[in-house]
């Protein structure tokens, strides 16, 4: 079985502090993991991928296979950033996500 | 915009009614799938389609069932509805191969009173 554990509901960090949202993923095989923002209850947005290694709005994500873990990490938080975040993972056969519950970042300013 | 189409935007219905909601993926996208925000359980995948046929399906109840069309779109049909069913649901695409982005639609809000 797959799971995504998000360990934080909510973040609270000041403006142009660091952030880290953690996400922690169980999966057996090879999994490509992903973060999804979602602004005010609007769609979700792809926000990285581990497969791309990109920067994308100043968030990076590297996929730590010893720890499994695919944490997302921002050096200098900026008030725009609050929003919902939730890492997924997909693997197996079916090309479906699993998501974590999110976490809830507040830039505070 | 993702190119993810969802209609009704919001919706209010009684307990014990029955409801559609529509959702059209995006062009070239084979893939469709399901998934019902809530509050409590967070997003919870329901169900998957590809060209037409069912191709996984989570924690979806047997009073809910979906399809996909020829024309790829895809319908979540949501019957004998509870409070509980009250909730956010998205529909997503992708052109169906497992390294393919997945785009999410806006979403259908499901008030049940």
């Amino acid at each position: 079985a797959q799971r995504v554990t998000q360990p934080e509901k909510l973040l609270s960090v000041f403006k142009g502090a660091p952030v880290e949202l953690k996400c922690n993923y169980s999966y057996s095989g090879s999994p490509e993991l992903f973060w999804y923002v979602q602004y005010s209850r609007q769609r979700l947005q792809l926000l990285l991928r581990h497969i791309s290694r990109e920067s994308i709005k100043g968030f990076t994500a590297d996929l730590n296979k010893g720890e499994t873990s695919f944490h997302l990490k921002k050096p200098f938080a900026q008030e725009e950033d609050s929003a919902m975040y939730y890492c997924a993972l997909r693997g197996g056969g079916a090309d479906g996500l699993t998501f974590g519950k999110g976490t809830h970042l507040i830039i505070q300013p | 915009d993702s190119g993810v189409t969802q209609t009704p935007k919001h919706l209010i219905t009684a307990t014990g009614q029955r409801v559609t909601l529509r959702c059209s993926p995006r062009s070239g996208d084979l893939s469709v799938y399901w998934y019902q925000q809530s509050l409590d359980q967070g997003l919870q995948f329901l169900i998957q389609y590809y060209n037409g046929e069912e191709r996984a399906k989570g924690n979806i109840l047997e009073r809910f069932s979906a399809q996909q069309f020829p024309d790829l779109h895809s319908e979540l049909n949501l019957s004998s509805l509870e409070l509980g069913d009250s909730a956010l649901y998205f529909c997503a695409s992708s052109q169906g191969s497992p390294r393919n982005t997945i785009y999410f639609g806006e979403g259908s809000w499901l008030t049940v009173v």
